[in-house]
């Protein structure tokens, strides 16, 4: 069975500082893998996707995520975190033991940007 | 592009009422999902439709759940009779033929 798992409920980090969000995926075939951010009171923004070629993926505000697959992960990463990017954050595959139009979503990781 | 657009935002109800929340996709996508959103359940997708035809109905609660998209601008999750444990953030979502989805700004349902 398809599954995408993010492992931390919370990430705090300082303004400034790099930041990763962590993201390991089980699929059968290629993977697509997508990350989303929830504002409060918003509903999910895509932020980036990878499907193939490069390793290093790049997305919208400055994120970027880095395909492993010898560890089979897709973590989220920005080199200078703002305050601004606290937000709720969601990693997700696409689900190809269906007809693959679906994807699955991880449990959502909290990000907290502290000033 | 407007983006998604879905209707109310925020509803609040009486247990055995009917709900209708209704959400109009970008125009030219093809796939709609609607999903629900609660802090003990995270994220469930509830049904998609593909070109106004429901594909995948299986996360649908039971039956007092129902969804329809009549064209291709226009889908409606219904629900009757309501009760409290369907308070939740209701998201429609669309894409095209690219995997990316698309969400709208959710409905806010509180079942009392």
């Amino acid at each position: 069975a398809q599954s995408v798992a993010q492992p931390e409920d919370q990430v705090n980090v300082a303004e400034g500082n790099p930041l990763t969000v962590k993201c390991t995926y089980s699929v059968s075939g290629n993977p697509y893998l997508f990350w989303y951010v929830q504002y409060p009171n918003r509903g999910l923004q895509f932020l980036l996707k990878y499907i193939t070629g490069d390793n290093l993926v790049k997305g919208s505000y400055g994120f970027e995520a880095e395909f492993n697959k010898s560890q089979t992960s897709f973590h989220l990463k920005k080199p200078s975190a703002l305050v601004s990017d606290s937000a709720l954050y969601f990693c997700a595959v696409r689900d190809t033991d269906s007809s693959a139009s679906k994807i699955i979503f991880g449990s959502g990781t909290r990000l907290s940007i502290r000033p | 592009d407007a983006g998604v657009i879905q209707s109310p935002r925020h509803e609040v109800t009486e247990m055995g009422q009917e709900v209708t929340l209704r959400c109009k996709p970008i125009s030219g996508h093809d796939y709609l999902f609607w999903y629900r959103q609660t802090m003990m359940r995270g994220l469930e997708l509830l049904i998609y439709f593909n070109n106004n035809v429901p594909i995948d109905d299986s996360g649908m609660p039971e039956d007092r759940f129902s969804a329809k998209m009549p064209n291709a601008s226009f889908s409606t999750l219904k629900i009757q009779p309501s009760e409290p444990r369907d308070s939740a953030v209701y998201f429609c979502a669309s894409r095209k033929s690219t995997y990316e989805q698309y969400f709208g700004p959710g409905t806010r349902l509180t079942v009392t």
